[in-house]
C-alpha cells in the first residue's frame, strides 16, 4: 500500500535562518507530488508541484523553493525564513494523469517562526 | 479562473442529526472533479468523497454524500447521523482537470457536533 511520510512534524524556527522539510512516498512510482501551506484558519494554497525528477513548478512567488532529488522525494527549502512562512505545511501525492483520484496528504509540519 | 466558495465559517449540529455544508464552484473546464477532505485538529486532511463533472449519479461514501447540482455549480457535502468525531473543519476542493490534477480549496467550514 502507499503511503507519505512527511517530517518534521512541528518546527521552530528563528527568522532568517534556513528551512529544510522533506517529504518521501512508498508504494508508488512516479507520483505528482505537491506543497501546500494553510495559514491559521484559512485553506489550503498550493506552493509547488512536480510531475517528474528535477521538474517543479511554483505557484506562488516567495523566498520558498522546492526539489525533487529522487523519484518519491520532495523537499521544500528556504534560505531565510520570514516571520510570514509560519503556517502548516502539507506534502501530498497524487497518481500522475489522474486527477480523479484527488490526493493523499502527509500528516503535515507545524512551522512557527520566531 | 477556477474558484471554491464555502459560505459557512462554522455549523453546528445536534448529534445523530443530518447535517449540509454548502460548496458553490465556479470553472470554464468542461471536465473536472471536486472534492471533499476532513481536517481533524491534528492537522491531517482526509479524503471523503468524490464526483466527476460528467458522473450521472450524486456520489456516495458510507454517511457521505455529495449532492451535485452541476448547473448551479453546487457540491454540497452532506452528513448523515452525525457523530461526535465528525467534528472538524470541511474542505471543498476542485480539480482542474489537467494531467497535474491540481486542487483548488475552499477556506472550509468548521462543524461541531453537540452531544
Amino acid at each position: 500500500s502507499q503511503t507519505i511520510h512527511q517530517w518534521p512534524a512541528t518546527l521552530v524556527q528563528p527568522v532568517g535562518s534556513p528551512l529544510s522539510l522533506e517529504c518521501t512516498v512508498e508504494g508508488t512510482s512516479n507520483p505528482n507530488l505537491y506543497w501546500y501551506r494553510q495559514a491559521a484558519g484559512r485553506g489550503l494554497q498550493l506552493l509547488f508541484y512536480s510531475v517528474g525528477i528535477g521538474q517543479i513548478s511554483s505557484e506562488v512567488p516567495q523566498n520558498l523553493s522546492a526539489s525533487r532529488p529522487q523519484d518519491r522525494q520532495f523537499i521544500l527549502s528556504s534560505k531565510k525564513l520570514l516571520l510570514s512562512d509560519s503556517g502548516f505545511y502539507l506534502c501530498a501525492w497524487s497518481v500522475d494523469g489522474r486527477y480523479d483520484y484527488g490526493y493523499t496528504f502527509g500528516s503535515g509540519t507545524r512551522l512557527t517562526v520566531v | 479562473a477556477q474558484k471554491i466558495t464555502q459560505t459557512q465559517p462554522g455549523m453546528f449540529v445536534q448529534e445523530k442529526e443530518a447535517v449540509t455544508l454548502d460548496c458553490t464552484y465556479d470553472t470554464s473546464d468542461p471536465s473536472y472533479g471536486l472534492f471533499w477532505y476532513k481536517q481533524p485538529s491534528s492537522g491531517e486532511m482526509i479524503f471523503l468523497i468524490y464526483q466527476g463533472s460528467y458522473d450521472q449519479q450524486n456520489a456516495t461514501e458510507g454517511r457521505y454524500s455529495l449532492n451535485f447540482q452541476k448547473a448551479r455549480k453546487s457540491a454540497n457535502l452532506v452528513i448523515s447521523a452525525s457523530q461526535l468525531g465528525d467534528s472538524a473543519m470541511y474542505f471543498c476542493a476542485m480539480s482542474n482537470g489537467g494531467s497535474q490534477g491540481n486542487l483548488i480549496f475552499g477556506k472550509g467550514t468548521k462543524l461541531s457536533v453537540k452531544p
